[in-house]
């Protein structure tokens, strides 16, 4: 199946601070989502991105599907932005959502 | 809308017991999914269903049964509970072939 890796795991940022998180993928995919998941749990839709680039706020998100990378940018961190960011592909050929193991954001005001 | 909704929202179970998450949603979405979330990692894929009546494996579908007799609805059933299914339950829906997910609360289970 196809494999999803995500870089850093780990990122501890000061408030202010920008940061950029990748998601690699193996095979080529017609979908691709980036998620937050807050200290609570609860998982919120960020970017649906298949292809090109996209932006809401501080958040913006790029999909270079012939290279099989996405990218996540934060802007101007926030506290609230602390949580787990998760990138999730599904295979052209493929009929599920293959999850990476996430990126740790802590934001430290 | 309330999108997608799960009860309960904490379970505790004895080995051996068997019980039901349930899971709705009201966007009128084709497919819905389960999935479980262990501590450190990404989700898995239980099992999914494309539309009403069609139901299939995901990545970790033992132990776990599925129904869809509506659109709406989507539970989970736990056959006989063991200590390895300690873990927090998601349920998804999506609004078609994308598998774009819009997920619910979630259903955190302990087994003892």
């Amino acid at each position: 199946g196809i494999q999803v890796e995500q870089s850093p795991p780990d990122l501890i940022l000061q408030e202010g601070a920008n940061s950029t998180l990748r998601c690699n993928f193996s095979d080529s995919v017609n979908n691709l989502q980036w998620f937050h998941q807050n200290p609570w749990g609860q998982l919120i839709n960020l970017f649906y991105i298949p292809s090109g680039t996209k932006q809401n706020g501080r958040l913006s998100a790029t999909t270079v599907a012939t290279e099989r990378y996405s990218l996540l940018y934060i802007s101007s961190s926030q506290t609230t932005d602390s949580g787990v960011y998760f990138c999730a592909v599904k295979e052209t050929s493929g009929s599920r959502l293959t999850f990476g193991e996430g990126t740790q954001l802590t934001v430290n005001p | 809308n309330a999108g997608v909704t799960q009860t309960p929202k904490f379970q505790v179970l004895k080995t051996g017991q068997s019980m039901t998450l349930q899971c709705a949603q009201d966007m009128n979405h084709e497919y819905m999914s389960w999935y479980r979330q262990d501590p450190g990692m990404g989700l898995r894929l239980i099992h999914y269903s494309v539309g009403a009546g069609i139901t299939d494996q995901g990545e970790v579908p033992n132990g776990y049964n599925v129904s869809r007799s509506t659109t709406e609805d989507f539970p989970l059933r736990l056959l006989s509970a063991a200590p390895s299914q300690t873990s927090v339950y998601f349920c998804a829906s999506s609004p078609g072939r994308t598998w774009e997910q819009y997920f619910g609360p979630g259903t955190r289970l302990t087994v003892t």
